[in-house]
């Protein structure tokens, strides 16, 4: 059971480039969620999904897109990175959206603009 | 949305039982409290989640006074490896229609020593 899966681990973009970021998830979870954590800042949440086919903008969604057409899948887009954007990406999901449910996090995507 | 507030740091020794105090003066009625870990290069990781009064499993206890306006993280006899950041957490049962906003602070980071 491989819980939350993030790819790549690892990336470097130059600035104006594009990617994704990948999401899977095996545990049947509604809820999708896109953080990233910074030095200092703790995790900030930029997109999430309640469930498949919906998306819904966090705390920082600007620069970025995301997609949810299969429950179990949730991707992260940088259309055109910038250098603001050097973060470590960590995907989660849960079963519901209620504060009792926890979150299952991914072990992240280290991304660097250069 | 209740906002967490918890020491940045704090040190230990092998062996002691360590507390963590976080405070949430703005809580609400349906708000859960959640604890996470967090090590280097790793996702967050649940240990404990509580309501109300005390909560146990098998790696921390969690206590939470009658005004459930703050929250103790008791680790029993840590070890080295028990050295991560630990975030707490107070979730908003309605989390979608709250724009999503489960917040996650700078944590306090514990430091393990021999």
């Amino acid at each position: 059971n491989a819980g939350v899966t993030q790819t790549p681990k690892f990336r470097v973009l130059k600035t104006g480039q594009s990617m994704t970021l990948l999401c899977a998830q095996d545990m049947n979870h509604e809820y999708m969620y896109w953080y990233r954590q910074d030095p200092g800042m703790g995790l900030r949440l930029i997109h999430y999904s309640v469930g498949e086919g919906t998306t819904a903008k966090g705390e920082v969604p600007d620069g970025y897109n995301v997609s949810r057409l299969k429950k179990q899948n949730f991707l992260l887009g940088l259309e055109s990175a910038a250098p603001s954007q050097t973060s470590v990406y960590f995907c989660a999901s849960s079963y519901s959206g209620r504060g009792n449910q926890p979150q299952h996090f991914g072990d992240g995507t280290r991304l660097s603009i250069l | 949305l209740a906002k967490t507030t918890q020491p940045i740091s704090m040190d230990s020794y092998e062996g002691q039982e360590v507390n963590i105090t976080c405070s949430h003066n703005n809580i609400a009625t349906n708000d859960y409290i959640t604890w996470y870990q967090q090590f280097p290069s790793q996702g967050p990781r649940f240990i404990i989640q509580g309501y109300k009064t005390k909560v146990t499993n098998e790696v921390a206890s969690l206590f939470i006074p009658a005004d459930r306006k703050s929250s103790t993280l008791s680790l029993p006899r840590v070890s080295l490896s028990d050295t991560a950041v630990y975030y707490c957490l107070v979730g908003d049962s309605m989390i979608y229609n709250q724009g999503g906003k489960l917040i996650f602070g700078q944590g306090t980071e514990l430091s393990v020593k021999p």
